[in-house]
């Protein structure tokens, strides 16, 4: 079975400041996917980054950057100039198997002005 | 390009009644998945589909939980006999596979509550 770590139940962060969620997981797949979600107040789960497992290189999309160590099992999701936006529950997903995604439980993330 | 819609958003029914929610995936995605999720926790997979086939449905919560999706467009999630521990929120999702890593494209969810 493949199971998701999130071990920061909430984080609180300046605006403009750097912030790093972390994620662990555990998968006996050799081909997976791991994804990080944002869900705002208003609920709507939107894809922030996705990661392809046998890639080297870690994803960026503007301001989200990951730390992917394949070895460790490690998925981390570093936001640069955090905005008052970015405020939301954030998940680490993974696929790989036939079960849909694995989700952790979640990162409650506030940006304080 | 529409994103995923789901209906209704909320739906407040009595302790042991049925109800049926309905998703409407992105056009060209052939696989829609449906998830629960609680208060407090990351969701929940159910079952999912590849066009009309249900792949998937071993993870469905009990025998009180059927989805179709007869023409492999909309999809459509049934509880019947609801209970009190049913009141959650349903996300449906929908990709394409060996596109973009079978990504999957949230909607934004039907929120149930039984009173």
């Amino acid at each position: 079975a493949q199971t998701v770590t999130q071990s920061q139940p909430e984080m609180s962060v300046q605006e403009a400041e750097t912030v790093t969620l972390s994620c662990t997981y555990d998968t006996s797949e050799s081909n997976y996917y791991l994804f990080w979600y944002k869900q705002p107040p208003s609920r709507q789960m939107i894809l922030v980054i996705r990661q392809e497992a046998y890639k080297q290189q870690n994803a960026t999309e503007n301001r989200f950057s990951v730390n992917f160590q394949k070895a460790a099992k490690s998925f981390s999701l570093k936001i640069s100039d955090s905005q008052l936006g970015d405020t939301a529950m954030y998940f680490c997903a993974l696929s790989g198997g036939a079960d849909g995604l694995t989700f952790g439980k979640g990162t409650h993330l506030i940006i304080q002005p | 390009d529409t994103g995923v819609s789901q209906n209704p958003r909320h739906k407040i029914t009595k302790r042991g009644q049925n109800v049926t929610f309905r998703c409407d995936p992105i056009s060209e995605h052939n696989r829609l998945y449906w998830y629960r999720q609680t208060l407090g926790q990351g969701p929940e997979f159910l079952t999912y589909f590849q066009n009309e086939a249900q792949l998937e449905k071993s993870r469905l919560l009990s025998d009180r939980f059927s989805a179709e999706r007869p023409k492999g467009s909309f999809s459509t999630l049934e509880i019947q006999r609801t209970e009190q521990g049913d009141s959650a929120m349903y996300l449906c999702a929908s990709s394409l596979p060996h596109q973009e890593g079978d990504t999957q494209y949230f909607g934004p969810g039907t929120r149930l509550t039984v009173l």
